[in-house]
């Protein structure tokens, strides 16, 4: 099955410094890949996702790149704000009804 | 309006007893999920539901039993609660399987004594 794994665990930043953060994925069939943010409490949210025929895709103050030959993938968050502080996952799924499989998750921490 | 909604937020009990947790969305949706968040927020998936029907199972005691009386409803009944099970437990809705935006619920915390 799909194994995703998530770097790193814990981020400090500055505000108005940028994030990153890296999963890599083992499935080569794996075709869709989002990431989430969950606040403190609540449930996870989904802030932007890629699929396998796009290597990049920006929102705003958010990026994720998509590398399928290395099979990684990355989440880049620039000029930073205390609101960007939360857990990031990211994860991937081969897409159709099959399951969508979770990083560990990453908690960063945006300092004023 | 909630988009997913849970009961109970929290729920306390003692090991050995059955316990309930409800799920509606009301977003039109037409799978439903149920996911385990452990106290490392490891977040694992347990069953997946479409249209009523049990599409994902992913090696959960059997003591876990989800049951989904219409598309826009899944519960989770747990029989012989272990400490083991205490984690926050999220429901999720999409429009169409594993490549479609999830939307969760605000959890429900359980805790075994």
């Amino acid at each position: 099955g799909e194994n995703v794994e998530q770097h790193p665990s814990t981020l400090s930043v500055q505000e108005g410094d940028s994030a990153v953060i890296k999963c890599t994925y083992s499935d080569s069939a794996s075709n869709y890949f989002p990431w989430y943010k969950q606040e403190l409490g609540k449930g996870p949210q989904l802030i932007i996702d890629i699929r396998s025929n796009v290597g990049e895709k920006k929102d705003q103050r958010i990026a994720v790149t998509l590398n399928k030959t290395a099979k990684h993938f990355s989440l880049h968050i620039t000029e930073t704000q205390p609101e960007d502080s939360a857990v990031y996952f990211c994860a991937a799924s081969r897409g159709g009804y099959q399951k969508v499989t979770f990083g560990t998750g990453t908690k960063l921490q945006v300092i004023p | 309006d909630t988009a997913v909604s849970q009961t109970p937020k929290y729920l306390v009990t003692q090991m050995g007893n059955d316990k309930s947790i409800k799920c509606e969305q009301n977003l039109g949706h037409d799978t439903m999920y149920w996911y385990k968040q452990d106290s490392k927020k490891f977040l694992k998936i347990m069953f997946s539901y479409n249209n009523k029907e049990l599409i994902i199972n992913e090696t959960v005691p059997n003591r876990f039993s989800p049951k989904s009386p219409d598309k826009a409803h899944l519960n989770l009944h747990i029989n012989s609660l272990e400490l083991g099970d205490s984690a926050v437990y999220f429901c999720a809705s999409s429009s169409a399987g594993g490549e479609n935006e999830q939307y969760f619920g605000p959890g429900t915390r359980l805790t075994v004594t």
